[in-house]
């Protein structure tokens, strides 16, 4: 079956623009979680959705969101773009959400690498 | 304040030997934990959970070990095969469905 998919794989930006990213989950998952990765912090929890309300939330400031979609689809907002908000973005999707009885859990995107000049 | 720390950022061992990847926590309220194999350009990939109720999972070449009493968990990977070169990421949760990931420790398997 399809994994995570993410848009854009790649994407530069200038400073004080923003940016919308997607991300597609695995048919059937309805818990869709959004998470940073740069050199100095590694990674980093920025939000998690489930069934379109958003369920936990990170240290990060407001210009960060996100949305969910009624058909699991999620989109993520930066606006106001620092240079500190390059970084790889990952998008990971699961049934339920991280812990699951039957086995399954979490799994990641390939992301999308926001540089911002 | 770190609450997930690999102190080794690198490991370097031969094949067909076994490689043991460290872990500490310092959140008490964390109960579930997860390790992840990462290769560059791509995203993590899930390897083996443990809860805090067991202290042993594993999964083929994949063991996990939980030691509550010193907040510390390992992964041993027995054997090592050079496809097993990565960075290897170590997650932890209490209670919600925030991940807190150490900064990874890259891991070398020599043929």
């Amino acid at each position: 079956k399809a994994g995570v998919t993410q848009t854009p794989r790649y994407l530069i930006k200038t400073r004080g623009q923003q940016v919308t990213l997607s991300c597609s989950p695995i048919s059937g998952h309805r818990s869709v979680s959004w998470y940073q990765q740069t050199p100095g912090q590694g990674l980093q929890f920025l939000f998690e959705y489930f069934s379109e309300t958003q369920r936990n939330k990170g240290n990060f400031p407001g210009r960060f969101s996100g949305r969910q979609f009624s058909n699991s689809r999620s989109e993520m907002n930066v606006s106001t773009l620092e240079l500190g908000d390059s970084a790889l973005y990952l998008c990971a999707s699961s049934y339920w959400g991280v812990r699951d009885s039957s086995g399954n859990t979490i799994y990641f995107g390939e992301g999308s690498w926001l540089t911002v000049v | 304040d770190q609450q997930v720390k690999q102190n080794s950022p690198s490991l370097s061992v031969q094949e067909g030997r076994i490689s043991i990847l460290n872990c500490d926590y310092t959140n008490s309220m964390f109960d579930y934990f997860l390790w992840y194999k990462k290769y560059p350009a791509e995203g993590p990939t899930f390897l083996i959970s443990i809860s805090s109720i067991k202290d042993k999972n594993e999964d083929g070449r994949f063991t996990v070990f939980l030691n509550k009493s010193a907040k510390h968990l390992s992964l041993h990977i027995v054997p090592s095969q050079p496809g097993d070169s990565a960075v290897y990421f170590c997650a932890a949760t209490g209670g919600s469905e925030k991940l807190v990931f150490g900064k990874g420790t890259k891991l070398t398997v020599n043929p």
